[in-house]
This record gives structure tokens, sequence and C-alpha cells, in this order.
């Protein structure tokens, strides 16, 4: 059973792009979520989605954004980009089957640096 | 809110020795507790949960009990292995219908022959 895939795992950008980074989840899984990881502020949730539709983000800039499509595949962008936005950037799915009970399934991360 | 403190690292120990890494919250209500593993280069892997107070979580030796007394959750292993060289992260989930983990800062462990 293939696990989640993120694309592209390394990127290179400049300040003032944008940046989208897309999330396949585990098949059947309904639930996806990212986060940010920094070596500073370690891992940081940016937002969850479940049949499209956003359920809760974390503490990020409006520059940061999200969606789900109907295959809950995911994508997320970040535009104007700053030098803070480099980091490991990890998409979790799971099937959503109850709260407290679920158990997240992590990618590898996809690897922004931002010059 | 909610928070995640675990002891700092890095932990270096000789294979074979035993572990621990403390681990505790703050949080309203009953949150579920998780550790999580992460390799070099990869993703985070579930290493045991425990969803009320007083369950065992276990799995590849590694053992933690939800403590509500203590609001801890501590990781332990008896027996370390080479292999088990990874960076180490506490975590918990406590928002009804939300998947949402609140993780700590992770701890770093390194384990030598």
């Amino acid at each position: 059973k293939a696990g989640v895939t993120q694309t592209p795992r390394y990127l290179i950008k400049t300040r003032g792009q944008q940046v989208t980074l897309s999330c396949s989840p585990i098949s059947g899984h309904r639930s996806v979520s990212w986060y940010q990881q920094t070596p500073g502020q370690g891992l940081q949730f940016l937002f969850e989605y479940f049949s499209e539709t956003q359920r809760n983000k974390g503490n990020f800039p409006g520059r940061f954004s999200g969606r789900q499509f109907s295959n809950s595949r995911s994508e997320m962008n970040v535009s104007t980009l700053e030098l803070g936005d480099s980091a490991l950037y990890l998409c979790a799915s799971s099937f959503n089957i109850g709260a407290g009970a679920n158990v997240l399934t992590f990618g590898a991360g996809s690897r922004l640096t931002v010059l | 809110g909610d928070s995640v403190t675990q002891m700092e690292g890095p932990v270096t120990l000789s294979e074979e020795a035993f572990l621990t890494i403390n681990c505790t919250y703050t949080a309203t209500g009953y949150p579920s507790l998780f550790w999580y593993v992460q390799y070099p280069g990869e993703g985070l892997q579930l290493l045991l949960k425990a969803t009320k107070a007083d369950d065992k979580g276990s799995n590849k030796g590694f053992e933690a009990t939800y403590r509500k007394e203590t609001t801890s959750f501590h990781l332990e292993k008896g027996s370390v292995q080479v292999s088990d060289s990874a960076v180490y992260f506490c975590a918990l989930t406590n928002q009804g219908g939300s998947e949402k983990l609140v993780f700590g800062k992770g701890t770093k462990l390194t384990v030598n022959p």
C-alpha cells in the first residue's frame, strides 16, 4: 500500500516568489494535515482538511494557504516567500474515525530553501 | 494553550543502555498522547500512543505510560540499539473532531556501538 507522497521533495526559491507543494494521501484517507518543521520553531501545525473543508488552521500569516480536492489530494501554497519560510513541510493523512483515536501517517516532506 | 515539554538533547548512549526521554504536557481535558520518531531524511513515524490515563503504549521495545496525576508520558526502552538513533517527538492532540498535533521540540538520540 502506497504511503503519503509529497512532491517535490526538494526545491529552491528566491525571496518574493511563490511555491506550491503537493500531497497525495494514503488511499481511503480523507483527512490531510500540514506541518512546518524548522530547527528553531520545531514542528508547527499549518492546516487540516477533511472532505475538502479546512477544519483547523494554525497561527501562520495569510501568505500560507491550502486546499483539498475531491480525491483527498491536497496542496499548500506560500506566496511572497521570505527567508524564514525555509523549512521542511510535512503532510500527514488519516482515516479520521474519531477524535483522538486517529493515527497520522506522515510523508517524507518537501524541503524548501528560500534564497 | 496546550503545550508539550520534553527533555533537551542530544542524548548519547552506548548500545544496550537504558533509555528515558522525559515528556510532560499542559492541556485541558483529556488529551491523547503520542511518541513519534524521525529518522534522518525521513518524515515522522508513529512509535506509540495512549488515549487515556494509565494506558501504556508500547512498540519495538519502547514503552510510555499516560500519567495524568503528573501530566507525563515518559518514553523508555530497556536496551537501545544503534538503529534506534533518531529524533524522538512527544505530542498530544486535544481537539474534538480535529487531529491537530502539538509537538515537543524533539530529542535527538545517538546510540554508539
